[in-house]
C-alpha cells in the first residue's frame, strides 16, 4: 500500500490566494521529508528540506516566505503556496526517508497539481 | 549543481526490444536511485544501488553503476507498452548531507 500520502491530488485557485497541501508518512515516522517542484515535461526540483521541529531548509532561488513549510509532526509536513501566481502552477511531489537519503529508500507522495487561474 | 544529466533524453522502441537509459552525475555519491514516473503521476521507486556496487537486478531491469566515471545504466529488456513512462535517476550527494537530486529524465516510449 501506499507509504506517503499527499492532499488534494489536484486544487485549482485564483491568482493572490493561498493553497495548502499536505504530507503524510503512513507507514513510519520521518523526521525529515522533502518538497520537490516538477514542470511540465521537466525534473523534479529540490524545493526543501523539511525537519521535525525546526525550520525548514531551502534550495537557492526557493523564496521561503512564498513557500511555507510547517513540519508539525513526525508524519505531517505541509507546504503553504502564499499569493499564488499563475506562473506557480506545478507539480508538487512530497517524500520522506524511514533513515539517511545516503542509505534508505525515499518514498514519494502522488503528487498535487497546482493550477493557478 | 549535482543534479544528474540522462541520456538519451527521449527513446522510442518497439515492444519486444531492451531500453538503455545512462545517467551522469557529478559528486561522490553514497547511492543512485532509479525511479519512474507515468505522465502526470507520482513516482515509482524501481532499484537503488549503493557506491560499492557495480551492478543490480531486480526483474527485467538490470542498473549498473560506475563510480570512476560517475555514470550509472538502467536496462530494461522485454520491454512492454506499459514501460512507457519518464525514468529519472536520482542521487543524493556526500558533501551536501541529506539531500537528493534528481537528473533530467528519459522518456521512453514502447511501441506497441
Amino acid at each position: 500500500g501506499a507509504v506517503v500520502s499527499q492532499h488534494p491530488s489536484w486544487v485549482i485557485c485564483k491568482s493572490g490566494t493561498s493553497v495548502k497541501i499536505e504530507c503524510r508518512s503512513l507507514d513510519f515516522q520521518a523526521t525529515t521529508m522533502f518538497w520537490y517542484r516538477q514542470f511540465p515535461k521537466q525534473s523534479l526540483m529540490l524545493m526543501a528540506t523539511s525537519n521535525e521541529g525546526s525550520k525548514a531548509t531551502y534550495e537557492q532561488g526557493v523564496e521561503k516566505d512564498k513557500f511555507l513549510i510547517n513540519h508539525a509532526s513526525l508524519t505531517l509536513s505541509t507546504l503553504t503556496v502564499t499569493s499564488a501566481h499563475p506562473e506557480d502552477s506545478s507539480f508538487y511531489i512530497c517524500s520522506v526517508v524511514r533513515g539517511q537519503v545516503s542509505t534508505d529508500t525515499q518514498y514519494f507522495g502522488p503528487g498535487t497539481r497546482l493550477t493557478v487561474l | 549543481s549535482q543534479q544528474g544529466e540522462e541520456d538519451p533524453q527521449a527513446l522510442s522502441i518497439q515492444e519486444g526490444e531492451n531500453a538503455t537509459m545512462n545517467c551522469s552525475y557529478k559528486t561522490s555519491i553514497n547511492n543512485l536511485q532509479w525511479y519512474r514516473q507515468n505522465s502526470g503521476r507520482g513516482l515509482v521507486h524501481l532499484i537503488l544501488i549503493r557506491s560499492n556496487e557495480r551492478e543490480k537486478h531486480s526483474g527485467r531491469l538490470r542498473v549498473t553503476l560506475d563510480t570512476s566515471k560517475k555514470s550509472s545504466s538502467l536496462l530494461i529488456t522485454a520491454s512492454r507498452a506499459a514501460d512507457t513512462a519518464s525514468y529519472f535517476c536520482a542521487t543524493d550527494a556526500i558533501d551536501t548531507g541529506n539531500q537528493f537530486y534528481f537528473g533530467t529524465g528519459t522518456s521512453l516510449t514502447v511501441i506497441p
